[in-house]
């Protein structure tokens, strides 16, 4: 049972364009929603993370979108750069088990 | 401060045998976590150790088992290795009560 669902698999950007990563959820008792980038060779490192009391939260070029009626969350990466070219993950987490759940991940390549 | 550390960076085995991963955790960090990453896929949640003892397990066999120590590292032992144990298994820390993980570089496992 895939509790939380991500697409697309992969995806391709020209440099300077937007890249939007999709994920749904089925637990309702999901309460906190981190992304994670993750480089060949390396282990996820955390990106951004929204809790679903707002509904978008942004660092810098990263964005996540929230919808909690949905069940449904997104990362826009803007301006995409080819150093963005990487692994993301989203991941979901119930309150007091501090154990994410990780999406399949999706494959960002950024063309110069 | 030091970022969580894993060892050995990679290993082969055969199968039936045994294997002991290692990782030391963040400064401070007192939760450790242990996932497993088959190519192509997202972590799977493996077990989490706090205060030296099992704190929650996914869906993995008795086969893997772990150990934390008084100064939080931990280690990841699988027993009567499979092919399909053949993944990357990663090493996460964070402290008790918070959502945010900190993942290691990871211990690349072939299973021949």
């Amino acid at each position: 049972q895939q509790q939380v669902k991500q697409s697309p698999q992969s995806l391709i950007v020209q440099k300077g364009g937007i890249s939007i990563i999709n994920c749904a959820y089925e637990n309702t008792a999901f309460d906190y929603f981190p992304w994670y980038q993750q480089f060949p060779g390396k282990g996820p490192a955390l990106l951004i993370a929204i809790r679903p009391d707002v509904s978008e939260k942004k660092e810098g070029r990263f964005t996540i979108s929230f919808n909690k009626s949905a069940k449904q969350f997104s990362l826009h990466i803007m301006d995409s750069q080819p150093g963005d070219s990487a692994t993301y993950f989203c991941a979901a987490s119930r309150g007091g088990s501090y154990i994410p759940t990780f999406g399949r991940g999706t494959s960002l390549i950024v063309h110069p | 401060e030091t970022g969580v550390t894993q060892s050995p960076t990679h290993l082969i085995k055969t199968r039936g045998q045994q294997v002991t991963l290692r990782c030391s955790s963040q400064s401070g960090h007192n939760t450790v976590s242990w996932y497993q990453q088959a190519l192509g896929q997202g972590p799977q949640f493996i077990f989490q150790y706090y205060r030296e003892e099992e704190n929650g397990r996914g869906n993995f066999p008795p086969r893997f088992s772990g150990l934390q120590f008084p100064n939080y590292s931990s280690e990841l032992n699988v027993n009567a290795l499979e092919l399909d144990d053949s993944a990357l298994y990663l090493c996460a820390s964070s402290l008790t009560g918070q959502d945010t993980q900190y993942f290691g570089p990871g211990t690349r496992l072939t299973v021949l």
